[in-house]
């Protein structure tokens, strides 16, 4: 049973670039949820995708926007990429009505 | 709004002694779950384990067991007898059920360093 996945594992960018990372859910999910982990500190959450629409957004601003597609995959973009936006994005999937989350291996961005 | 403290950031032991890790949380709503994950240097959040405001029968499952005390909003963790593969920092999450979306809220994590 294939677990959460996510690609790229790296990325480095400069200043003012766009980025796009991907994620394909555990096997049966169809919701996903993004959040950004700065170094030393929890993640914090993003957006949450499900049935290809945006249920839930939290406090990022609209530079960071997402995608959900048909087969349930999903995609994070970040417009004009700043210093602090340097971070561990981590993808995470769950059935509508099953509360527990499962998290891929985390894409880490570095912006220079 | 929801929040989630660990006021622990490092937690050192030697193997083999049992780890105690404190959350507490804070939320308005009545209906939520709990969960810890362990996120070991690889990166990977890990999934441990889960409670919901309903229940608040602690269970033990394996070395792992948790003390969920609704009159004083905490919901701690504890290892027993660790181990070095124990070593990562471990996070308390809160989520609110909701029609809207069920994400996650993260304490700052708590790091833990077996030694053997």
């Amino acid at each position: 049973d294939a677990g959460v996945t996510q690609s790229p594992t790296h990325l480095i960018k400069t200043r003012g670039q766009q980025v796009t990372l991907r994620c394909s859910p555990k096997s049966g999910h169809d919701t996903v949820s993004w959040y950004q982990q700065a170094l030393g500190q929890g993640p914090q959450f993003i957006f949450q995708y499900y049935e290809e629409e945006e249920r839930q957004r939290g406090n990022f601003p609209d530079r960071f926007s997402g995608h959900q597609f048909p087969n349930y995959s999903s995609e994070l973009n970040v417009n004009a990429l700043l210093l602090g936006d340097s971070a561990l994005y981590l993808c995470a999937s769950s059935l509508p009505q099953e509360y527990t989350q499962y998290f891929g291996p985390g894409t880490r961005l570095t912006v220079l | 709004a929801q929040k989630v403290t660990q006021a622990q950031t490092e937690i050192s032991v030697v193997e083999k002694e049992d780890v105690t890790l404190d959350c507490v949380y804070e939320t308005r709503d009545t209906t939520y779950y709990l969960f810890w994950y362990k996120q070991p240097p690889s990166g990977e959040l890990v999934f441990l384990i889960r409670r919901n405001s309903f229940d608040e029968q602690n269970e033990i499952s394996g070395r792992y067991s948790w003390n969920f005390q609704k009159s004083t909003s905490s919901f701690n963790f504890t290892i027993t007898a660790s181990q070095v593969v124990d070593s990562a920092v471990y996070f308390c999450a809160l989520s609110v059920v909701k029609a809207a979306g069920n994400k996650l809220t993260f304490g700052g994590g708590t790091r833990v360093l077996v030694k053997p």
